[in-house]
């Protein structure tokens, strides 16, 4: 079935560096969803990108999808202590459930 | 706004005891989910339902079921709680498959 892969499992940051977390589809999917889950938290919806090659932008995240459908990835540029938490990508290839990676976890050092 | 209730944040069992979870939505959504998340295994789906009534196993059914006598309700079911199932438990819900899915607080069980 789908596999949806995503690294790194864990990041740990100086705040203000950067960071990224991408994301792989073993198929061609219709979209691709980012959540966000703060520790001791649920995940939250952040973004879903449709088109090949779709690039949007909240703040200083920046949110990519490949060309071929199959990869995304997210940036966060100059990460802040409000930026901790586990971020996973999720897929679905036309009416089937979304298949989530299992999320990069990122810790910001203050 | 979108709400998705759980009906407890904490829940201790008995090994072998039945387990019910329920979750609520508000927001007159077709789609809920019942996950799982362990640490290192992210999210794994046990149930869906796209329908009143309606119920399709996801990745790791065993040991679970489902209920959806309402559009607004979803509970999972653990038939004989086992230690293995202790988890996290989230429930999601969404209008149309391709859209947002709002999580719940999430469901923390421990199974003795």
């Amino acid at each position: 079935g789908q596999q949806v892969m995503q690294i790194p499992q864990y990041q740990h940051v100086q705040e203000g560096e950067d960071f990224t977390t991408y994301c792989n589809s073993s198929t061609t999917l219709s979209n691709i969803q980012w959540y966000k889950q703060r520790p001791g938290g649920h995940p939250v919806f952040l973004i879903q990108l449709v088109k090949s090659g779709e690039v949007k932008k909240q703040k200083r995240l920046t949110f990519q999808f490949g060309e071929a459908k199959k990869n995304s990835s997210l940036h966060i540029t100059a990460t802040q202590t409000t930026d901790v938490g586990t971020y996973f990508c999720a897929g679905n290839s036309g009416n089937t459930p979304l298949v989530f990676g299992k999320g990069t976890r990122l810790s910001v050092i203050a | 706004d979108v709400k998705v209730t759980q009906s407890s944040r904490y829940l201790v069992k008995r090994t072998g005891e039945k387990v019910f979870l329920e979750c609520v939505q508000d927001m007159d959504h077709e789609n809920m989910f019942w996950y799982r998340q362990d640490p290192g295994l992210g999210l794994r789906l046990i149930y869906f339902s796209y329908d009143v009534k309606m119920k399709e196993k996801g990745d790791i059914p065993e040991g679970y079921s489902v209920s959806r006598e309402k559009k607004e309700r979803f509970s999972l079911i653990l038939e004989s709680a086992s230690t293995n199932q202790t988890s996290m438990y989230l429930c999601a819900s969404k209008k149309e498959v391709q859209e947002t899915q709002y999580f719940g607080p999430g469901t923390r069980l421990l199974v003795l």
